[in-house]
Order: structure tokens, then C-alpha cells, then sequence
């Protein structure tokens, strides 16, 4: 069984640019849920997905969207890069569905974007 | 708004001296509390989930308790491997026509634990 990869592993981007973070799923996971953790604070929620479509989003702005792909992996993409966006930024998967199992979710090392 | 704080911040203990982490957390209806233990560079490690007031669950040297208001992580005659950040987070029971699953997670607990 794989575990949640995200890619790439670290990246430097410039104020006003646009990235884009990827995520695989855990084997037999079809929600995915995007977390962003600056230095020394706790994983904030950005938003998940699940069935390809947006289920719900914390408080981040427009230019934080994504997607969710019929495999289940998924992407950030961030427009406009400001210099509070860097952070680590986590994905973690889940699976919906009957029993308590469907809550827990899995982690995966998170991509640190750093803009300058 | 959900809200979940965590004391101590940080936590300095010798091998084998057992403490508490302490969980405080106020929700619109618990679905579920979880632990995570992150070590530096990582992403966070799942430990336990508790769902209802006077669960338990435990795993080696650590035991998770859990009441209306707030939560426990145990740690029993620790080890230098058990120093890590332990990160606490609550989701909230879903409303009726949507509602994210997602977490809400305190700031955490930094731990070392000293040979």
C-alpha cells in the first residue's frame, strides 16, 4: 500500500508568480484535502475535494483552487504568490464512506514553497 | 468557529519521566479528535482518534483520553524517539446540505525528551 507523495519537495517562487503543487492519494483513498502550516503554527485547512469536485473551503482567498483527478490525485494551484504564502503546504487523503475508518486522514512530507 | 488550543507550547522532559499534554477544544458537534505527531521537515504522523467523551486509546508509551471539553495525550516513561511535535485537531460534525471535513489543528505541543 502507497502512502500520500507530494511533489515536488521544495520550490522558490517570486512575489505576483503562479505555482502549481501536486499530490497523490493513498491506495484505496478518494478524498483529499490541501493544508497550509507556516513555521511554527498548526496545519490550517484550504480547502478538500472529493468526486473531482470542491467540498468545502477554509478561509483562504479565490487564488488558492484546485483539482481533483479520476485517479484521485490531485493539485494546488496558487495565483498571484504573495510572500505570506510561504509555508509548508500538506495534502492528505482520506476515504468517504461507511464507518469510522473514513475519517482519519493521512498525511503526506508537503512541498515547502518559499516566494521572495 | 471551531477552536483548538494546546499547552503546554513546549515540553522539556528526562528519559523515563511520564507527563501530560493537554488539548482544549470548543466545536459545532465533534465528528472526531485526532492526534498527530510531526517530527521536523515532516508531515504529520496519525496517532488516534477519539470520538466520544471517555474514550481511550493507546499505543506504546502513549494513551489519548478524551472529555466534552478537552483531551489528553499520556506519555509514559518516554524515550528519546518520542521527541517530536504533537498536534491535536477536532472536525466538526457536518450540516445538512455540505460542510468540509476538514480539521482544525492547534499550534501543538514541542516535546524533547532528554537521555
Amino acid at each position: 500500500e502507497t502512502g500520500v507523495t507530494q511533489s515536488p519537495t521544495h520550490l522558490i517562487k517570486t512575489r505576483g508568480q503562479q505555482v502549481t503543487l501536486r499530490c497523490s492519494s493513498q491506495s484505496g483513498h478518494n478524498t483529499v484535502s490541501w493544508y497550509q502550516q507556516a513555521l511554527g503554527q498548526g496545519p490550517q485547512f484550504i480547502f478538500q475535494y472529493y468526486r473531482e469536485e470542491e467540498n468545502g473551503r477554509g478561509n483562504f482567498p479565490p487564488r488558492f483552487s484546485g483539482l481533483q483527478f479520476p485517479n484521485y490525485s490531485s493539485e494546488l494551484n496558487v495565483n498571484a504568490l504573495e510572500l505570506d504564502d510561504s509555508a509548508l503546504y500538506l495534502c492528505a487523503s482520506s476515504r468517504a464512506g461507511t464507518g469510522t475508518a473514513k475519517n482519519i486522514q493521512y498525511f503526506g512530507a508537503g512541498t515547502r514553497l518559499s516566494v521572495l | 468557529e471551531d477552536q483548538v488550543t494546546q499547552s503546554p507550547e513546549a515540553l522539556r522532559l528526562q528519559e523515563g519521566e511520564s507527563s501530560s499534554l493537554n488539548c482544549s477544544y470548543t466545536v459545532s458537534g465533534l465528528r472526531g479528535l485526532f492526534w498527530y505527531r510531526q517530527d521536523p521537515g515532516k508531515g504529520p504522523e496519525f496517532l488516534f482518534t477519539l470520538y466520544s467523551a471517555g474514550e481511550e486509546k493507546e499505543k506504546e508509551r502513549l494513551k489519548a483520553t478524551l472529555t466534552k471539553k478537552e483531551s489528553f495525550l499520556h506519555i509514559t516513561a518516554p524515550k528519546p524517539e518520542d521527541s517530536a511535535t504533537y498536534l491535536c485537531a477536532v472536525q466538526a460534525s457536518r450540516t445538512s446540505g455540505g460542510g468540509a471535513d476538514g480539521l482544525t489543528f492547534g499550534k501543538g505541543t514541542h516535546l524533547i525528551i532528554q537521555p
